[in-house]
């Protein structure tokens, strides 16, 4: 049973305009989520996360929201930039102890200049 | 970026083979993990190590075992090699183990035939 969801395996976006990438969990447990890119032939980069304490959190471009009561969190992207086209994973951790973080199976962004 | 090789970074062995990878950190941190990554599976985690000969199974750890004798480097082993086995392998490593970011390794390509 899949504890991370990323139901869109690929989006498009034109630069400039706005990305929005989305991931769902099912595990309440989960209190502390996290955002990773990956470029073709490298491992996977951190790229923001965020506390369940928290409802938003900002980094530059990228803003990551999460509504618990929904299980839900979205990573956007603002502007957009073809560099930014790579596979965006979504990963739950559920706090001391777990030592783990679950991952969803990743959306590939495109951004199209 | 973090100091993590992993090596080799592609390999292809037959069947029935014996298979190590090596992920080696130059930043002293105390938790290692090694992950599988394949189409529509995102990324799995295989085995992980939360100090020196202190390791643990991951989601998809049948057919592997993990040794870490010393902080800087964690040992992945295929005793016997499947072509199911086939993907790529990333090593991560993290400072704090839960509620921290882990830092990915470039991932070794490895083929089963």
């Amino acid at each position: 049973d899949q504890q991370v969801k990323q139901n869109s395996p690929s989006l498009s976006v034109q630069e400039g305009r706005i990305s929005i990438l989305n991931c769902d969990y099912t595990n309440s447990m989960f209190d502390y989520f996290l955002w990773y890119k990956k470029y073709p032939a490298e491992g996977p980069t951190f790229l923001i996360s965020i506390s369940s304490i928290k409802d938003k959190n900002e980094d530059g471009r990228f803003t990551v929201f999460l509504n618990k009561s929904a299980k839900h969190l979205s990573l956007h992207i603002v502007p957009s930039q073809p560099g930014d086209s790579a596979v965006y994973f979504c990963a739950a951790d559920s706090g001391a102890g777990s030592y783990q973080l679950t991952f969803g199976k990743g959306t590939k962004l495109s951004v199209i200049p | 970026d973090a100091g993590i090789t992993q090596s080799p970074r592609h390999k292809v062995t037959e069947t029935g083979t014996p298979v190590t990878l090596r992920c080696h950190q130059t930043e002293n941190h105390r938790y290692m993990y090694w992950y599988r990554q394949d189409p529509g599976h995102g990324l799995r985690l295989i085995h992980y190590s939360y100090g020196v000969k202190d390791t643990d199974k991951g989601e998809v750890s049948d057919g592997y075992s993990v040794s870490r004798s010393k902080t800087e480097d964690f040992l992945l082993t295929l005793e016997s090699a499947t072509s199911s086995q086939t993907s790529v392998y990333f090593c991560a490593i993290s400072e704090f183990g839960g509620q921290g970011e882990q830092y990915f390794g470039p991932g070794t390509r490895l083929t089963v035939t």
